[in-house]
Order: C-alpha cells, then structure tokens, then sequence
C-alpha cells in the first residue's frame, strides 16, 4: 500500500470552474500536511500546508484536512489556464522531516 | 538571488561513470535534502543532513554518497552509474528537521545515463 495516493489524472477542468485534487494518506501519525504545485520542467512550490482539521483558505486555494478519515484535498476555484500543474501532496510525521509525497495529480484547466 | 542552487542542471553520462552534483542554500536553513524524481513524477526522499550531520537515509544503494562540508552545501556523489539512475535530482533545504518545516526546492539537475 502506498503512503501516500493521489489520482494521478489527468484532470481536465473548464476556466472559471473549481478544481478538486484529492490525497489520501496511511499513517495515521501524519502532523503536517503539504500541498506543492510543480509545472512541466520545473521544480515544486510550496502552495499551501495545513496541520489542523478543518478548511484553510489562502486566496483562490483551499486546502481541507479530516485527520480521522486520513484525507486531505486541495479546492482550486476560479480556475485559470495558469493553474494547469501537476499537484503533489505531501505528508510529513513527527520527528525528523522526512515528508512523502504522493506521485501527483495533473490538472489541466482548458480555456 | 536563487535560494537553493544546484549544478549541474543537466547532465549526460555513460554507465559505469562517476558525477557529482553540487547544491547551496543561502536561506540560513539548518537542513538539507536530496530527492529523486523518476520518470514516472514521483518523488522520494533520499536523503537528508541537519547541520552537517545525516538524520535520513532511505535505502539508496551506496553508490549514492553525500557530502556536507558544511550547513549550506550538500552535494551527491554517484559512483559507477546505471540506467535507472537516469532522473531528475532535487536538493531541498528547510529551516530544521522539525516536521511541519516548508522545504524549499532546488531547481532540479536532470541526469541521463546512457
């Protein structure tokens, strides 16, 4: 079983719409929990990280976290061409930094 | 200025050699990563170094030497290289190893091996 699982896509969505990326992860220890925005070519950008159950929201991103359902997504609204990525979740434990990241969901916003 | 550098950016090899890449933080980070992305995005975790010293080593077989000579600088060291590790390499570096750190990314060095 991996770790961490995202649906590797791709996803097609229309401009204007809300995307949703989805991420599911195994040990239930997990504390913190990243999201990271990487286009073709490039490196990985941090996007938005949240530690508690519950919404966070930082401009068009949401990120949402059920800790007892060992589920974490990422909500993308008003989606522009410039959104189009691929989306890695990552999950980090305790102790020392060793975060896993899921294979990446690839998100298309089609014009 | 670029936050976590690395060179060579793209790399060129035949089997059997031995290369380098070299990373640098000037964040003021306590600690230093090197990922691997293979050709299918996925990204691991290969190894990882707190103030000089190694805290993570993920089963890479031993071909794969880091160096840290000192908190900014961590470079990789592959001896005797094979096709599979043709990837993409990334170097990251985070204020400690405490978990909940943001790691920053390098830019990635693009190794092929033929």
């Amino acid at each position: 079983q991996k770790e961490v699982e995202q649906n590797s896509g791709p996803l097609s969505v229309p401009e204007g719409a809300i995307a949703s990326l989805n991420c599911t992860y195994s040990d239930r220890g997990s504390q913190s929990f990243f999201w990271y925005r990487q286009y073709s070519g490039k490196s990985p950008e941090l996007i938005m990280f949240i530690y508690s159950n519950g919404d966070k929201e930082d401009g068009r991103f949401t990120a949402q976290l059920n800790k007892a359902s060992q589920y974490v997504s990422l909500l993308i609204r008003d989606s522009q061409p410039s959104d189009s990525a691929t989306y890695l979740c990552a999950v980090g434990g305790q102790g020392a930094q060793k975060l896993v990241f899921g294979q990446g969901t690839r998100l298309t916003i089609n014009p | 200025d670029t936050a976590v550098s690395q060179t060579p950016k793209y790399l060129v090899t035949q089997m059997g050699n031995d290369k380098s890449i070299k990373c640098e933080q000037n964040l003021g980070h306590d600690t230093m990563y090197w990922y691997k992305q293979d050709s299918k995005k996925f990204l691991k975790i290969m190894f990882s170094y707190n103030n000089k010293e190694l805290i993570i080593n993920e089963t890479v077989p031993n071909r794969f030497s880091p160096k840290s000579p000192d908190k900014a600088h961590l470079n990789l060291h592959i001896n005797s290289l094979e096709l599979g590790d043709s990837a993409v390499y990334f170097c990251a570096s985070s204020q400690d190893q405490g978990a909940g750190n943001t790691i920053y990314f390098g830019e990635g060095s693009w190794l092929t091996v033929v």
